[in-house]
């Protein structure tokens, strides 16, 4: 069965210091994964996604994340905090079996950036 | 395009009402899906659809029912309304194989 662990609820940083999400996943099948955020009062936005190309996959905002099948992780790092990081990021696998489309969310992390 | 659509967005019912919430796509999609959102949890999946005619139930079905007339239009329809179904609740669209596009949401009191 697939899932999804968010190893941190909440996570503060400094800005301009690095981010690091941390995410892990269970899947039978090879999965495909992605990270959304949540601004809040907002939708969820795609930040990246990873589908067994590239195991370092590059997203909007600075953003970036490695697949490490060794791990099952895949973490969601950013070199330099901005304020405007500030939101709820979602770790996802999709099931890549027989139920091709399904979404597995991971309980999400909150992101706060200190001035 | 105007992406994924959900309407109302915001909606308070008193218990035992019922009532349909909206979700529309322009994007051709085969997949949509509908989700709830509760603190701590992330979303989990209600209900989703592989297309027009086909739906499926996700992990959290009860107290849901759904249909897919259209392509376009997946609405989520809440029979017998319970405070537990206060939540946010999002619609998402995706062609095959590829990621979810989601709506704004429908946040939704049950009193």
């Amino acid at each position: 069965a697939q899932s999804v662990t968010q190893l941190d609820s909440h996570v503060s940083v400094s800005e301009g210091t690095p981010v690091l999400l941390r995410c892990n996943y269970s899947s039978s099948y090879s999965p495909s994964l992605f990270w959304y955020v949540q601004h809040p009062n907002k939708g969820l936005q795609l930040l990246l996604k990873y589908t067994s190309a590239a195991t370092l996959v590059k997203g909007i905002n600075g953003f970036e994340a490695e697949f490490k099948k060794s791990e099952t992780s895949f973490h969601l790092t950013k070199p330099s905090a901005h304020m405007s990081d500030a939101a709820e990021y979602f770790c996802v696998v999709s099931d890549e079996g027989h139920n091709f489309n399904k979404f597995y969310f991971g309980s999400g992390t909150k992101l706060n950036v200190k001035p | 395009n105007a992406g994924v659509t959900q309407t109302p967005k915001f909606q308070v019912l008193k218990t035992g009402q019922s009532m349909t919430l909206q979700c529309a796509q322009d994007m051709n999609h085969e997949y949509m899906s509908w989700y709830r959102q509760d603190p701590g949890m992330g979303l989990r999946l209600i209900h989703y659809s592989v297309g027009a005619g086909i739906t499926d139930q996700g992990e959290v079905p009860n107290g849901y029912n759904v249909s897919r007339s259209t392509t376009e239009d997946f609405p989520l329809r809440l029979l017998s309304a319970a405070p537990s179904q206060t939540s946010v609740y999002f619609c998402a669209s995706s062609p095959q194989g590829h990621e979810q596009y989601f709506g704004p949401g429908t946040r939704l009191t049950v009193t």
